[in-house]
């Protein structure tokens, strides 16, 4: 058990539809991290905050939305999903920044988009 | 940007031969250098790091040497089992704070 948790674990839904992913780091880590697995388009980091604020964003799409609360749980916002969305989305967590840290990594939540 | 190259897989192979997965890097700068492991049905977990050249990760058996001088970390394993069973992914971070990974190698060991 790496201590992230993510839920839900498995989530359908239909094209045009938003969803919310929810992640919460392990006790003590400060930065949370979003990856989307694809068959076709591998591991994709998506973005990152740390303590609240964003951090570093990657391939994420203007569709796509996230932020970290107070409390430093962070949500993934999904909106207007296409089938291509697609994938295991996956929530990190470290202690701080990741230039040399290990990351700790959820379960993922599996969306279908149908 | 900062980028890592994996050999493709799969690669299949039986119980105690010898594993050896590519990767080269391209970044500005000394960035550092993973591995992570992703067995069926989990998320990643770290297998190791080396944050400077010439430093050696290892774990479970599992060993890779940061060369700066051919931009790799190749890992390797001398005698693999089947529960080393899984997706291997090689990742690196720069001066941009992102983790980035290469495609993933599938490997296969049957008993």
């Amino acid at each position: 058990d790496s201590g992230v948790t993510q839920t839900p674990k498995h989530l359908i839904t239909a094209t045009g539809q938003r969803v919310t992913l929810r992640c919460s780091p392990r006790s003590g880590d400060l930065s949370v991290y979003w990856y989307q697995q694809s068959l076709d388009q591998g591991l994709q980091f998506l973005i990152q905050y740390y303590n609240g604020e964003e951090r570093a964003k990657g391939n994420i799409l203007e569709r796509f939305s996230a932020q970290q609360f107070p409390d430093l749980h962070s949500e993934l916002n999904l909106s207007s999903l296409e089938l291509g969305d697609s994938a295991l989305y996956f929530c990190a967590s470290s202690v701080g920044s990741p230039a040399n840290e290990k990351l700790f990594f959820g379960s993922g939540t599996q969306l279908s988009v149908l | 940007g900062d980028s890592v190259t994996q050999m493709e897989g799969p690669v299949t192979l039986s119980e105690e031969a010898f594993l050896t997965i590519n990767c080269t890097y391209t970044a500005t700068g000394y960035p550092s250098l993973f591995w992570y492991v992703q067995y069926p049905g989990e998320g990643l977990q770290l297998l190791l790091k080396a944050t400077k050249a010439d430093d050696k990760g290892s774990n479970k058996g599992f060993e890779a040497t940061y060369r700066k001088e051919t931009t790799s970390f190749h890992l390797e394993k001398g005698s693999v089992q089947v529960s080393d069973s899984a997706v291997y992914f090689c990742a690196l971070t720069g001066r941009d704070y992102k983790l980035s990974f290469g495609a993933g190698t599938t490997v296969t060991v049957r008993a």
